[in-house]
């Protein structure tokens, strides 16, 4: 399978722990992309990298939530000291390098991780 | 205001019928846009991209965009019970996508 892949699918965790998720991408893709979704919301965007370098992080982002792409490959997402209200399904996605041009290049999710925190 | 915004629906069509689902977006500067399908529990699965004014057809989709009055939408031709889902736009800006909350679709026997 060359599609996004990410792991583990579902996690259930007691508040307060930490946890976190694994995403590898399209291989070719340079691109990675972590968004968060909850119930009747869209994704929202949460950070992106380009290769190893993180380029954007949203206000959403807080200092719980930690992201890293070391060899520009794999990412992990961390959330520490989880809070029920990072219960949501969290969804990694890649695209190619930005071109020349604004159009095209469009992002592709994978799966998602489920968190629950009880 | 959102910077996409979406009727949360549910837009219930009958079988057969054409569904016609309607995104806005608030950045003039934006150059791309998509429609994203999810089903229950499952992640966005992209069905249709547009840039340039006007229509663009694929399948029994059409996604039509109009940048001067800042609106995108998807036409859904001879709905099938298994095009019932949420339908999400996404805008381009410049270097992620940004989400409207979604359409849900409801196509009936």
């Amino acid at each position: 399978d060359t599609g996004v892949s990410q792991d583990p699918r579902h996690k259930i965790t007691k508040r307060g722990q930490n946890v976190t998720f694994r995403c590898d991408p399209i291989s070719e893709h340079n691109r990675l992309y972590w968004y968060r979704q909850t119930l009747g919301q869209g994704p929202e965007f949460l950070t992106y990298f380009q290769n190893e370098a993180q380029l954007e992080k949203s206000r959403l982002l807080s200092d719980r939530f930690s992201a890293e792409r070391p060899k520009g490959s794999f990412s992990t997402l961390e959330i520490q000291r989880t809070e029920q209200g990072d219960s949501a399904m969290y969804l990694c996605a890649s695209s190619p390098a930005l071109r020349p041009s604004t159009f095209g290049n469009t992002i592709y999710f994978g799966e998602g991780s489920w968190l629950t925190v009880v | 205001q959102k910077e996409v915004e979406q009727n949360s629906g549910p837009l219930s069509v009958p079988e057969g019928a054409i569904a016609s689902l309607n995104c806005t977006y608030s950045d003039r500067v934006s150059q791309s846009f998509f429609w994203y399908r999810q089903y229950s529990g499952k992640s966005p699965e992209l069905i249709m991209s547009i840039y340039s004014n006007g229509d663009k057809e694929d399948g029994r989709f059409t996604a039509q965009l109009n940048k001067a009055s800042q609106y995108v939408s998807l036409l859904i031709r001879d709905s099938q019970p298994s095009d019932s889902a949420t339908y999400l736009c996404a805008v381009r800006t410049p270097d992620k996508l940004i989400f409207g909350t979604g359409t849900r679709l409801q196509v009936f026997p």
